[in-house]
């Protein structure tokens, strides 16, 4: 079937780097994607990347993908109070359209 | 540039009411998305349409909701009868093509009471 999971919250430090973990189980993913919430708002894509790259970079956004072991990773160098959101990893599937499945989100707190 | 509109931005109804939520898509985009957001959970996937045609219902409840993405105007969440459960933010989002990164729009939040 097809799961994603993370862990639910994260505290940082302002300056300090975040990692945020996921796992999936379909094995046919396309792509997968990170997308943040603040509070209120909808969805604002931060990044993707491919199911055949293991690393993508994007300014202070870099997202490791291990395919063997079905995880992905977000890191946030340098995070700023700014950065204090969910944070949602989705898989799209391969011949499902569009469809993507959605962790629970990671609740990420930066403090000063 | 105007993203993914959804209105209205927060809707109350009675419980056995209907309630009906709007979606423009991105100008140009002809797939749109509708998923559910519970209370301190991720996103369910509902229903995804192409202009006139429901392509993937197996997210929508069986009876009570239904959707529409008519050539013309938004694309239509309907929910008759609404119950306390319907409570939830109800996003739309619209991409050119299918498995191309989509665009949410900002949310409906519903309120059943």
């Amino acid at each position: 079937g097809e799961d994603v999971e993370q862990s639910l919250f994260l505290s940082v430090r302002e300056g300090d780097s975040s990692v945020i973990n996921c796992t999936y189980t379909d094995s046919s993913s396309t792509y997968l994607y990170w997308y943040k919430q603040e509070p209120g708002a909808g969805l604002q894509l931060l990044t993707y990347i491919f199911s055949n790259m293991d690393m993508k970079q994007d300014q202070r956004l870099t997202v490791l993908l291990n395919k063997k072991d079905k995880h992905l990773s977000l890191r946030i160098a340098d995070t700023q109070t700014g950065d204090s959101a969910i944070y949602f990893c989705a898989e799209s599937i391969q011949n499902q359209g569009g469809k993507l499945i959605f962790g629970q989100g990671t609740e990420l707190s930066v403090k000063p | 540039n105007a993203g993914v509109m959804q209105n209205p931005r927060h809707l109350v109804r009675r419980r056995g009411q209907e309630a009906r939520l709007r979606c423009s898509p991105v100008k140009g985009h002809s797939h749109v998305y509708w998923y559910r957001q519970l209370p301190e959970e991720g996103l369910k996937f509902m229903v995804y349409l192409q202009k006139e045609n429901i392509i993937d219902e197996s997210g929508m409840p069986k009876e009570r909701f239904s959707a529409e993405f008519p050539k013309e105007g938004p694309s239509i969440l309907r929910i008759q009868q609404v119950v306390r459960g319907d409570s939830a933010a109800y996003f739309c989002a619209s991409s050119p093509r299918a498995s191309e990164g989509y665009t949410f729009g900002s949310g409906t939040r519903l309120t059943v009471v």
